[in-house]
């Protein structure tokens, strides 16, 4: 079962926006709306930022969105900050031979 | 709150089982339409979903481990187990524990525990 497909880093500058792709096949983020995306500090565990492809957890920044068209989903960190510097994962259930899957994890860089 | 909590050897000799348990509290282990579920990171690498149980007992592993894998759960202790036998350096890695919450339209890792390296060595 092949892992979702990330870009392996993305950078930007403060304040500006970045987005991360996340594409799967229609055995996953095309045809279910449970893709969710992680943010994971160094030697820190992964922490929930968006569920159902475009839900915040209560009290998280609103900076960070998710969207999917077809087979790729994407997150989006508007107003970039020093401490979004991260790792950050997608995720999805599918209907493959393990009912999750992961994408390969996206390093974040603030300029 | 909830939270999570591994905890077992932070060394475990080729050929031999690697086991840890996962401390739930906060909440109860026994609560429906939550999957209770164990996921390891390689050095450097990402996340490997390995297999998950529901407090009933039901378990679904990850295919690629699934021949050397037990996921069993104790709702008296509140806590739920990995042991995974005939390790290999391959399986030295940080192992998380992690509540999956599902049903009505939910699916998603929503709690996660510190997590702890285990490293398989002689």
């Amino acid at each position: 079962q092949s892992a979702l497909t990330q870009p392996a880093s993305v950078s930007g500058s403060p304040g500006q926006s970045i987005t991360i792709s996340c594409t799967g096949t229609s055995s996953d983020i095309g045809n279910y709306d449970y893709v969710s995306w992680y943010q994971q500090y160094p030697g820190k565990a992964p922490k929930l930022l968006i569920y159902e492809v475009s839900n915040r957890p209560s009290g998280l920044s609103n900076r960070f969105s998710g969207s999917k068209s077809g087979n790729t989903a994407s997150l989006t960190i508007s107003g970039l900050q020093a401490e979004d510097e991260a790792d950050y994962y997608c995720s999805s259930y599918t209907s493959g031979s393990a009912p999750v899957v992961f994408g390969g994890g996206t390093k974040v860089t603030v300029l | 709150q909830v939270q999570l909590q591994e905890s077992g050897p932070g060394l475990v000799k080729p050929s031999q089982t690697l086991s840890l348990t996962c401390t739930v509290s906060g909440g109860s282990i026994s609560s429906g339409n939550y999957y209770w579920s164990w996921i390891r990171q390689h050095p450097g690498k990402g996340l490997e979903w390995i297999g998950y149980i529901y407090y009933s007992g039901n378990t679904y592993y990850n295919p690629s481990l699934k021949s050397r894998l037990t996921i069993s759960v104790d709702t008296s202790k509140n806590q739920f187990s990995l042991k995974l036998n005939s390790v290999t350096a391959a399986d030295t890695a940080v192992y998380y524990c992690a509540r999956v919450s599902f049903g009505s339209g939910s699916y998603h890792f929503e709690y996660w525990g510190r997590g702890t390296l285990v490293t398989v060595s002689s």
